[in-house]
C-alpha cells in the first residue's frame, strides 16, 4: 500500500508562477524525498529532507517539512515548461520505499 | 556513467505466458529494487536485494511473481502465468546507502500489457 498522499492529484500553471504540491504520509520517517517523473520515463530524485530538518533549499526547489502533521510540502518557484511531470514524494518503510500517487504538474508556456 | 538500464523496454504477453523482466543497476549499487506502477499511481514497492540476498519481498502480490539476483548484480523479475491485473510498468532501482539513506536511482521501465 502507498505510504504517502500527494495534494493535489493535478495542477496546470503558466511559465514563470510559482507550483506548490503538498504531501501527507501516516507514520514516523527519518527522511522524506521527492522524486519526478517524466511521462514515459523512470523517476529522477530531486531533493530530500530529514526528519530532523525543517526546510530545505535546491536551485528553484523549496522543500518544508512538518513531522507533528506528518506532512512536507514542494514549491517549485519561476517554473518552466521542461517542469511539467509527475512528482511523488516518498519516505522511507523498513527497508523499502513508499511513494504517494503523485501530483500530476502541467506547466504552460 | 551508465545508468540503470532496464529490457525489455515493452513486452505484450498474452494471458499465461510467463515472462522475464530484466535490470542492470549501477556497477557497485548494493541495494536493488524492483517497483509495480499502475497507470496514474506512484510506484508500489515490491522486492528489496542487498547483493545477492533477497531481504524483503513482501510487495509481491502473489506466489506468481519471483525476482532473483544470483550473482548481485543483474536481476530478473519473472511472472508466471501473467493476468490482465499484471499489466503494468515495472521499475527497477538501485541504491547506495549512505549516510542511513537510500537515494535511488530508477531505470526507464518495462511496461508489461498483458492480452
Amino acid at each position: 500500500s502507498q505510504q504517502g498522499e500527494e495534494d493535489p492529484q493535478a495542477l496546470s500553471i503558466q511559465e514563470g508562477e510559482n507550483a506548490t504540491m503538498n504531501c501527507s504520509y501516516k507514520t514516523s520517517i527519518n527522511n522524506l524525498q521527492w522524486y519526478r517523473q517524466n511521462s514515459g520515463r523512470g523517476l529522477v530524485h530531486l531533493i530530500l529532507i530529514r526528519s530532523n530538518e525543517r526546510e530545505k533549499h535546491s536551485g528553484r526547489l523549496r522543500v518544508t517539512l512538518d513531522t507533528s502533521k506528518k506532512s512536507s510540502s514542494l514549491l517549485i518557484t519561476a517554473s518552466r515548461a521542461a517542469d511539467t511531470a509527475s512528482y511523488f514524494c516518498a519516505t522511507e518503510f523498513g527497508n523499502d520505499m513508499r511513494f504517494g500517487a503523485g501530483t500530476r504538474l502541467t506547466v504552460k508556456p | 556513467g551508465a545508468g540503470v538500464s532496464q529490457s525489455p523496454r515493452y513486452k505484450v504477453a498474452k494471458r499465461g505466458q510467463d515472462v522475464a523482466l530484466r535490470c542492470d543497476p549501477i556497477s557497485g549499487h548494493v541495494s536493488l529494487f524492483w517497483y509495480q506502477q499502475a497507470l496514474g499511481q506512484g510506484p508500489e514497492f515490491l522486492t528489496y536485494f542487498q547483493n545477492e540476498a533477497q531481504l524483503d519481498k513482501s510487495g509481491l502480490p502473489s506466489d506468481r511473481f519471483f525476482a532473483e539476483r544470483p550473482e548481485g548484480s543483474v536481476s530478473t523479475l519473472k511472472i508466471q502465468r501473467t493476468q490482465q491485473e499484471d499489466s503494468a510498468v515495472y521499475l527497477c532501482a538501485s541504491s547506495l546507502r549512505v549516510a542511513g539513506v537510500y537515494e535511488q536511482y530508477f531505470g526507464p521501465g518495462t511496461r508489461l500489457t498483458v492480452t
